[in-house]
Formats: C-alpha cells, structure tokens, sequence
C-alpha cells in the first residue's frame, strides 16, 4: 500500500515565477491537506480539500491555490513566487483523527 | 486560537540515557495532541497521539507521552535513547471534533552523541 506521495521531490524556480506541486494520497484517503515548513520551523497550515473543495484555508495570500481531482489526488499552485515562498511543502491525507504525511517538495526561489 | 510550544530548540543527549522533550499547548478545550518525528529528508510520521483515556499514551519506537491537563503540557519520553532517534521533533495540537487541522510547535532537535 503506497503512502502519500508528491512530486517534484525538488525544484527550483525563480522570482515572480509559478510553480505546481503534486500530492496523491493514501488509498482510502479523500481529504488533502497542505503545509509548508520553512527552514527551522514546524508546518504550517495552508489550506486543505475535500470532494474536490477547498475546505479550510489557513493564513496564506491568494497567490496560493489549490486543486482536487475526482481521483482525490492534488495540485498546490503559487504564483507570483516570493524569495520567502522558499521552504518544504508537504502534503497530508487522513481522516479525522490522524494525517499521514508525504515526504514533501523542496521548493528554492532564487 | 491554539497554540503549541516547544521551549527547548536543540536537546543533546548520550546514547543509552533517558530523554524527555517538552511540549505545552493552549487550547479551550480538550485538545487532540500528537507527537511527530521528521529525519533529514523525510516527512513527518506520527509516534503517538492523545485523544482521551488513559493520560499515558505508548508510541513507536519505544516512546510515550503524558498528557497533564493542569500543566497543560504534553511531554515525550523514551527511557533509553538509540543514535537512530536523531531528528525532528514535533509536537501538534488539533480540535474536538474539528475536521483535524493540527497546529504544530516549532519543533526540538534532538542529537545523539555516541
């Protein structure tokens, strides 16, 4: 049974570019939820989707959106990239009471 | 709003001793609590959660957490610590009957010297 996997595993890109980060859950699993972890500090909530809405957001600009597919897998998109946006972006999928991680994309803005 | 904190940044400790990390939280209501561990490269895998019941809560790996109400805190064991448990750790905070948005603390490094 394969985890929850994301591609790319690394990418670089450069100021004011977009970028689209890809998250298939665990089997079973219809609820994806996204984070972003900079440097030294924990995961931080950006926004999570469920039956291809987007059901919560946390505290992040527009310039991040998201995508689900009837397949329940995801697509994390980030235009206009900052220099901040730089950081490890994982992808969890759960239930109510536990999330399973993916291994995250480690995303450089230059 | 729920907040995690985990006051020590870096714990180093001997291979073989005795290890506790702390972790207090803020939340109104009985929390769901959870303890990650992160390896350089990897994603976050849970060692142990606290929903309710016993307030001693066993993990993997040979770790376990307490869960104290009245201190609001929520500490990690391991009563002999191995060189393989060197990573990230984080402890988290989600709501009662929420749909499981977990706030994280910002994590204790733990390194191991031989």
């Amino acid at each position: 049974d394969a985890g929850v996997t994301q591609s790319p595993t690394h990418l670089i890109k450069t100021r004011g570019q977009q970028v689209t980060l890809r998250c298939s859950p665990k089997s079973g699993h219809d609820t994806v939820s996204w984070y972003q972890q900079a440097l030294g500090q924990g995961p931080q909530f950006i926004f999570q989707y469920y039956e291809e809405e987007e059901r919560q957001r946390g505290n992040f600009p527009d310039r991040f959106s998201g995508h689900q597919f009837p397949n329940y897998s995801s697509e994390l998109n980030v235009n206009a990239l900052l220099l901040g946006d730089s950081a490890l972006y994982l992808c969890a999928s759960g239930s109510d009471n536990e999330q399973f991680f993916g291994p995250g994309t480690r995303l450089t803005v230059l | 709003a729920q907040s995690v904190t985990q006051p020590d940044i870096h714990i180093t400790v001997s291979e073989g001793a005795s290890l506790e990390l702390r972790c207090n939280y803020s939340y109104g209501a009985t929390p769901y609590l959870f303890w990650y561990v992160q390896s350089p490269g990897q994603g976050l895998q849970l060692l142990l959660k606290y929903f309710s019941g016993d307030t001693l809560v066993q993990g993997i790996k040979g770790f376990e957490a307490e869960f104290k109400r009245s201190q609001s805190s929520f500490n990690l064991r391991k009563p002999s610590v191995h060189w393989s448990d060197a990573a990230e750790y984080f402890c988290a905070v989600g709501e009662e009957g929420g749909s499981y948005i977990p706030t994280f603390g910002r994590g204790t490094s733990l390194i191991v010297h031989p």
